[in-house]
């Protein structure tokens, strides 16, 4: 059975950082993209980042670009996402997914909330 | 980025009435493959996105046939042929050509 859990969420302070992870099972991580979608509260879905299979490409939504980090560590199975220079607008329910091919995201984890706040 | 625009952006219906939504593309999502990279997903309340449509029409594992999708270019639509009350929640298009964008979100209520 495919499982993503997401872990990482917390409170933080407008200016700090945070990394997210996501542990997934069930199948052979090293064979598919991967993606992080936020979804602040009361809004739609946005896909934040998304790297490929072995980790040698990455794309970031325009806004993100330069404070966040999305890598990954094949065997431990394990996705990531580093945030940095938090703002209150990156407040939201942070989920991995995984990327069958060309933005078919199959599988979705529960998502982990990341509150930024003073 | 691809800019993805919803229409409309609520729906009130009546259970075993048909519901329509439409999503048009900033650009065609036309590959050079041939294959075109729209994809319809479902967030129902309280739980994560689930696919229901991939490349325009093909129905995900599971999913039931009164849910279609079709349109090419720039242009889409997703049809519900009767809408049941376990469809409530909001309904996403979504581009895979480029950094993944979604559209604004149509939600889907029960009169």
């Amino acid at each position: 059975e495919v499982q993503l859990v997401e872990s990482g969420g917390d409170l933080v302070q407008p200016g700090g950082s945070l990394k997210l992870s996501c542990e997934a099972s069930g199948f052979i991580f090293s064979s598919f993209w991967m993606a992080w979608v936020r979804q602040a509260p009361g809004r739609g879905l946005e896909c934040v980042a998304l790297i490929s299979s072995d980790g040698s490409d990455k794309y970031y939504v325009d806004s993100m670009k330069g404070r966040f980090t999305i890598s990954r560590d094949n065997a431990k199975n394990s996705l990531y996402l580093q945030m940095n220079s938090l703002k209150a607008e990156d407040t939201a329910v942070y989920y991995c997914a995984r990327d069958l091919r060309w933005g078919m995201f199959d599988f979705w984890g529960q998502g982990t909330p990341v509150t930024v706040s003073s | 980025d691809i800019v993805m625009t919803q229409t409309p952006l609520s729906l009130s219906v009546t259970p075993g009435q048909p519901a329509s939504i439409s999503c048009k593309s900033s650009q065609s999502l036309l590959y050079s493959d041939g294959r075109t990279y729209l994809h319809w997903y479902l967030q129902k309340p309280g739980q994560s996105p689930q696919l229901l449509i991939y490349e325009v029409s093909s129905r995900f594992s599971g999913v039931p046939d009164r849910f279609s999708g079709s349109g090419s270019g720039t242009d889409f639509t997703l049809k519900i042929s009767r809408v049941e009350a376990e469809d409530v929640g909001i309904y996403y298009c979504m581009q895979g050509l480029a950094v993944r964008t979604f559209g604004q979100g149509t939600k889907v209520e029960i009169k």
